[in-house]
């Protein structure tokens, strides 16, 4: 299957700094990324959808000035998380759909904590 | 709004026994649904995606039935190995992808 590549895997900040995190799709292009967040023991919730050359679209509650999202290119989304504080700590997955079939294939994921 | 329920939360079985993972949605008017794997700390790996128009898929040991006018999925994995222990997620795609809080599996030497 398609291959999406998510950096960094793990990432430990002091409270206060901004942290960005990438989501690429190495082999195929994806007009569509979309940002998970996934706290423990409980399903990915949607947090938004990126669109390569627009603005994100933010779920309900979703703080779009607090989770900053760009999607630069067909192959290429950053999620940035401001201002971080230790309630944002949590598991962020990506993912990014293939044209043809809808199928989604999933970064690893990143875990943030925040101290 | 969809809503996805899977049932048993939980489940472990000794090795060699088939596993029956349900999967429940509230919205029939569905592009696609599709079955994940997640290991504890890791991403999601796709396991099986079903078209709407499209009754069940296969994949190795792994069978996956779709009935959208009830709203239901089931995966079946044959022969269960301690390898298959993880948390197995549904997801449905309309407008958005909405995921199941998923079934943990346990599987005995």
């Amino acid at each position: 299957g398609a291959v999406v590549s998510q950096h960094p895997s793990w990432v430990i900040c002091k409270s206060g700094t901004s942290v960005k995190i990438e989501c690429r799709s190495l082999d195929f292009q994806a007009t569509t990324m979309f940002w998970y967040r996934q706290f423990p023991k409980q399903s990915l919730m949607l947090m938004a959808t990126s669109n390569e050359g627009s603005k994100a679209t933010y779920e309900q509650g979703v703080e779009k000035d607090k989770f900053l999202i760009n999607h630069a290119s067909l192959t290429l989304s950053t999620l940035t998380v401001t201002s971080a504080h230790p309630e944002d700590s949590s598991f962020y997955i990506c993912s990014a759909g293939t044209r043809n079939t809808g199928e989604l294939f999933f970064g690893e994921g990143s875990r943030l904590t925040v101290l | 709004k969809q809503e996805v329920t899977q049932i048993p939360a939980a489940l472990s079985v000794p090795e060699g026994e088939n596993l029956v993972l349900n999967c429940s949605f509230t919205d029939s008017a569905i592009y696609n649904l599709q079955w994940f794997r997640q290991d504890p700390g890791k991403g999601l790996t796709s396991l099986l995606l079903i078209q709407s128009s499209q009754r069940e898929q296969t994949s190795g040991r792994l069978n996956a039935s779709l009935d959208k006018s009830s709203g239901r999925s089931t995966l079946y994995i044959a022969a269960s190995q301690p390898g298959d222990s993880a948390t197995y997620l549904c997801a449905v795609s309309d407008y958005k992808l909405s995921f199941g809080a998923g079934t943990t599996v346990t599987v005995r030497a």
